[in-house]
């Protein structure tokens, strides 16, 4: 499969559990991305990774933590996951830092 | 404070009918992006705008920049049923930087 995965599709979560949304991509891609997606206020970025072994924050970073081991997985980690977090989660990557960005398919993910 | 400032929010056209979609942005930037985005569906890329004076043009749609005024626009001819969906512009600020930033979307509604 070309292009990018992520998993779950979707997620019912109580607050307070822990959860990871796994990223995959198999363009080798070196920049990848998390944006948040919710009504009314388009997407926004989570955080981000320039190349494999480095983050960083985006607009919206506080509750998130990202690790990049290597150039195809980009792990997205709600250590503590609260109401607020519930939204349409999207991972994307572009092969250099000026060009367009190719989105995975999503998680809607719910927090109770 | 950066804005990335699309309108309308909201449009709804009749099949054969033209319109342009406006996205305005607050601060300096030759890299523009225009997605599609279909109802609970991840976003597809449009545009690639790299330039002032820059034009693509791809069926019944056409995008262009002029980054002087830090305006593009995209045009939609005669437009059919098809073309119903969410239409986003998003900016790299500054160029080369680590982050699309978005506008809040066009939900387009073509009318039969």
């Amino acid at each position: 499969i070309a292009g990018i995965t992520q998993a779950p599709t979707s997620q019912i979560l109580a607050a307070g559990r822990r959860m990871t949304l796994r990223c995959t991509q198999d363009m080798r891609h070196n920049a990848m991305y998390w944006y948040r997606q919710d009504l009314g206020l388009g997407l926004r970025l989570i955080h981000y990774s320039n190349t494999a072994g480095t983050t960083g924050k985006g607009e919206v970073p506080d509750g998130y933590s990202v690790s990049r081991a290597n150039t195809d997985d980009f792990p997205l980690t709600l250590a503590s996951a609260v109401p607020s977090q519930t939204s349409v989660y999207f991972c994307a990557s572009r092969e250099t830092l000026w060009g367009e960005q190719f989105f995975g398919p999503g998680t809607r993910l719910t927090v109770l | 404070e950066l804005k990335v400032e699309q309108n309308p929010l909201f449009l709804s056209m009749q099949e054969g009918k033209n319109y342009t979609i406006y996205c305005n942005y607050s601060t300096t930037s030759d890299r523009l992006y225009w997605y599609r985005q279909d109802p609970g569906k991840s976003l597809e890329s449009l545009f690639v705008l790299l330039s002032n004076g820059a034009v693509k043009q791809e069926g019944r749609l056409m995008a262009s920049l002029d980054t002087k005024a830090r305006l593009s626009t995209l045009h939609i001819t005669a437009a059919v049923h098809d073309l119903s969906a969410t239409y986003f512009c998003a900016v790299d600020i500054p160029p080369g930087a680590n982050n699309l930033f978005f506008g809040t979307g066009t939900r387009l509604t073509v009318i039969p």
